[in-house]
């Protein structure tokens, strides 16, 4: 079975800094993507930016960015220049391949705050 | 092109009774699954429905039940309500081969 950790509950910086989420899974699959969501209070989940495994190149979207480390498991989610619109709770999710990619497996949540 | 649609958006029900949830996938996607999320348990996964046939199946009990019309649509359906049912139940639609699935904005069931 796979599983998502996201370690750190909540989390808050100030306009304009760079944050980083932290995300782990676990996993026997060698086929997979990883997505991080984001989720404001209008409840609305909202895609952040999507990783292949078989891609070496960590994906990057405008401000945001991860880190994909594959052998260590890791998936971090990097957001500069932060703005009081990315205050919400952010999902590390998992899915395996495309048989089951529409069952997405999701981690505890980080809630982030960003501060004017 | 219009996104997904829950309906109801607030729901409130008595222990004992059913209710059944709506989704209507964005145009041309022909995948559609269920995820429950509580602040105890986080998001869940209920079930996924491709072409009317229910292709994955989460862990639930048989109380939770849903099935998908010709057009995509979903409806969601859980009976004999219990308390603990009580969360957000979302619905994602995706496309054949993608991975990517866009979610509604959810439907908030209350069971009194």
């Amino acid at each position: 079975a796979q599983t998502v950790t996201q370690s750190q509950p909540e989390m808050s910086v100030q306009e304009a800094e760079t944050v980083t989420l932290s995300c782990t899974y676990d996993t026997s699959e060698s086929n997979y993507y990883l997505f991080w969501y984001k989720q404001p209070p209008s409840r609305q989940m909202i895609l952040v930016i999507r990783q292949e495994a078989y891609k070496q190149q960590n994906a990057t979207e405008n401000r945001f960015s991860v880190n994909f480390q594959k052998a260590a498991k890791s998936f971090s989610l990097k957001i500069s220049d932060s703005q009081l619109g990315d205050t919400a709770m952010y999902f590390c999710a998992f899915c395996a391949g495309i048989q089951g990619a529409q069952k997405l497996v999701f981690g505890q949540g980080t809630r982030l705050t960003i501060n004017p | 092109k219009a996104g997904v649609t829950q309906t109801p958006r607030y729901l409130i029900k008595t222990r004992g009774q059913q209710v059944t949830l709506s989704c209507s996938p964005i145009s041309g996607h022909r995948s559609v699954s269920w995820y429950q999320q509580t602040p105890g348990q986080g998001l869940q996964f209920l079930f996924e429905y491709f072409s009317e046939t229910q292709r994955n199946k989460g862990n639930f009990p048989g109380r939770f039940s849903g099935r998908q019309f010709s057009n995509s649509r979903s409806e969601m359906n859980v009976s004999t309500l219990e308390l603990g049912d009580s969360a957000l139940y979302l619905c994602a639609s995706s496309a054949r081969q993608e991975s990517i699935q866009y979610f509604g904005a959810g439907t908030r069931l209350s069971v009194l």
